[in-house]
């Protein structure tokens, strides 16, 4: 079972770059959320999507646009890269936002130079 | 929002029980606890999930007192495997970011 995917696992990217990060899901869950890991640190919340067709701000939102594409996917896009935005970048899933069970990909790994 | 407060790190050895604590003074009457580690270069895995007294699975076992300001998290003889970032969750039925929101975590350093 693939359960949650992300593309690509690493990224490097110049200041004022952008590319959108792939989340894909095949557990037909209805919630998915974006977080960003720095180093040492713990995830902090990007956006996230409580069914399909929604989307809503989560602690980090600024610099960040998402795409719920239909239920398997869930976008992340930068549209301007900065430095600040070097982390390693987090997509989960559950199977509603009521259900505090949630399956994380292996993460992508962006670095901003 | 409910804050959850745990200690930064953890020392223990090999075959030793482990009991992370977790501080939510502010839990609200919804709110459920839920646990998750992460490996080092991994996305969090999903522990174990409790409302009050005690929850068991193969993993971990969860106590939550009658108040339900604290839970504890055992780890039954660990391993060096166990090495990993333990977080404590607080969230509700009726706040499905809430239920997500990570703190900092408690690191576990099991010695052989």
């Amino acid at each position: 079972n693939a359960g949650v995917t992300q593309t690509p696992k690493f990224q490097v990217l110049k200041t004022g770059q952008s590319m959108t990060l792939q989340c894909a899901q095949d557990m037909n869950h209805n919630s998915m959320y974006w977080y960003r890991q720095d180093p040492g640190m713990g995830l902090r919340l990007i956006y996230y999507s409580a069914s399909e067709g929604t989307t809503d701000k989560g602690e980090v939102p600024n610099g960040y646009n998402v795409s719920r594409l239909n239920k398997r996917e869930f976008s992340l896009r930068l549209e301007s890269a900065a430095p600040s935005q070097t982390s390693v970048y987090f997509c989960a899933s559950s199977s509603s936002a009521v259900n505090t069970e949630a399956f994380f990909g292996q993460g992508t790994r962006l670095t901003v130079v | 929002l409910a804050k959850t407060t745990q200690p930064i790190s953890m020392d223990s050895y090999e075959g030793q029980e482990v009991n992370i604590t977790c501080s939510h003074n502010n839990i609200a009457t919804n709110d459920y606890i839920t646990w998750y580690q992460q490996f080092p270069s991994q996305g969090p895995r999903f522990i174990i999930q409790g409302y009050k007294t005690k929850v068991t699975n193969e993993v971990a076992s969860l106590f939550i007192p009658a108040d339900r300001k604290s839970s504890t998290l055992s780890l039954p003889r660990v391993s060096l495997s166990d090495t990993a970032v333990y977080y404590c969750l607080v969230g509700g039925v009726d706040t499905g970011r809430r239920a997500l929101t990570f703190g900092s975590g408690t690191r576990l350093q099991v010695q052989p």
